[in-house]
């Protein structure tokens, strides 16, 4: 079955202390990318990739790293979270030619 | 820069009623247009991907609707049940590749 799994769904944690949100993909996609949903703005892009060790910078970077070291995985790090980051986060893979997206189930992060 | 709008932000109809989705943008220069659906607290499901060259599509009881010059697509669904209750949104592909999204339009489709 295609899928894009995202762990951890729930995530509570403090100011500071690192994390990573992993997003796996089974379809073979080469673009991936991340955004995040807040009540009253939408989703917004923070980073997305076109394919292995291509990244680059979406709407809102500012606080957030990846990596893409192998096309089927794109983690998502946040270095030193603040209550700022607390938001509904979304993995993607757009598929080749029709460009339709594919998102995972949502990580729901809290930072206190 | 391109910008998405979904009017209106909420619509409540009774089953067996016929919704109507809007949903504008500033730049008719799009890729394709894409219509998904989100429940409560969960990821997005695509209903819908329109190509900039096509008019319409259907699924179902679904039918978009894009109108590239004017900057609007329309989503229908006919005869509304109350598993219909999601918000949808659309999103636009532009030229450069990247994915705009619109606020959203919540439904809720009383029995």
């Amino acid at each position: 079955e295609a899928q894009v799994t995202q762990n951890p769904r729930y995530l509570i944690t403090v100011t500071g202390k690192k994390l990573t949100v992993t997003c796996s993909q089974n379809m073979n996609h080469e673009y991936m990318s991340w955004y995040r949903q807040d009540p009253g703005l939408g989703l917004r892009q923070i980073y997305y990739s076109m394919n292995v060790e291509v990244t680059d910078k979406g709407d809102v970077p500012e606080g957030y790293k990846v990596s893409r070291k192998e096309k089927r995985n794109f983690p998502l790090i946040l270095e030193s979270p603040s209550p700022n980051q607390t938001s509904l986060y979304f993995c993607a893979t757009e598929g080749q030619g029709r460009n339709e997206q594919f998102f995972g189930p949502g990580t729901r992060l809290t930072v206190l | 820069k391109q910008e998405v709008t979904q009017i209106p932000a909420a619509l409540s109809v009774p089953e067996g009623e016929n919704l109507v989705l809007n949903c504008s943008f500033t730049d008719s220069a799009i890729y394709n247009l894409q219509w998904f659906r989100q429940d409560p607290g969960k990821g997005l499901t695509s209903l819908l991907l329109i190509q900039s060259s096509q008019r319409e599509q259907t699924s179902g009881r679904l039918n978009a609707s894009l109108d590239k010059s004017s900057g609007r697509s329309t989503l229908y669904i006919a005869a509304s049940q109350p598993g219909d209750s999601a918000t949808y949104l659309c999103a636009v592909t532009d030229s450069w590749g990247k994915l705009q999204f619109g606020a959203g339009t919540q439904v809720v489709v009383t029995p």
